[in-house]
């Protein structure tokens, strides 16, 4: 009975590469989350999607940044062009309804941007 | 505008019941209050949730005032597992999950 389940684990990216980071939600659920967390500070919500819908992406970066959830696969965050400010911790959850606060996270994604 | 307000940090001895309050003055009659926690490095974990009723659970008790505006986590029997930050949200329909800065708790052995 797997959870939410992240991978890579840890990405290192030079500055101007593409990190895709993947995430698979757990099993029946079809609502996905992404949130980032920048060394020492507080988790923020970035976007949700559900199958192949992206519901909100008010806390997208406008540039660079990109998210999907296919109807067949994991949800995919894509960053272009990474800098060294992307460098974050990026957590993954799914529910398995909408407007339900009982989210499970994943372990997470530690992205180093050199 | 914060919706809850925990103190910065709580120390707890190992074994005690750990009594993580939060304000949340403003909360309307809709609103649920959720509780998570992040153990260093982890991802979050949902512990507990409630609306204005007493929650238990295997891992907590949620204690509501009966006017909504705090509420209290309780975890009874204290581990050092335990040494986590605890989040207190309040949350409605169609609202997302927005994490503040919660309460950093130590377990002291």
């Amino acid at each position: 009975n797997a959870g939410v389940m992240q991978n890579p684990r840890h990405l290192v990216r030079r500055r101007g590469q593409e990190a895709r980071l993947r995430c698979s939600p757990m099993k029946g659920h079809s609502h996905v989350y992404w949130y980032r967390q920048l060394p020492e500070e507080g988790l923020k919500f970035m976007v949700y999607l559900q199958k192949e819908n992206i519901i909100d992406e008010s806390g997208m970066p406008k540039e660079r940044f990109s998210a999907e959830f296919p109807k067949e696969g994991p949800s995919i965050l894509r960053i272009q062009q990474v800098v060294r400010g992307d460098s974050a911790a990026y957590f993954c959850a799914s529910s398995l309804a909408r407007n339900t606060g009982e989210l499970f996270f994943g372990e997470g994604s530690r992205l180093t941007v050199l | 505008d914060a919706k809850t307000t925990q103190p910065t940090s709580m120390d707890c001895a190992e074994g005690r019941a750990a009594n993580l309050p939060c304000n949340h003055s403003t909360i309307s009659g809709n609103e649920y209050v959720y509780w998570y926690r992040q153990i260093h490095s982890q991802g979050p974990q949902y512990i507990i949730h409630g609306l204005k009723n007493n929650e238990t659970n295997e891992m907590a008790s949620l204690i509501i005032t009966e006017d909504r505006k705090s509420s209290t986590l309780i975890l009874p029997h204290a581990t050092l597992r335990d040494t986590a930050v605890y989040y207190c949200i309040v949350l409605g329909g169609n609202e997302k999950l927005t994490f503040g800065t919660g309460t950093r708790l130590t377990i002291i052995p």
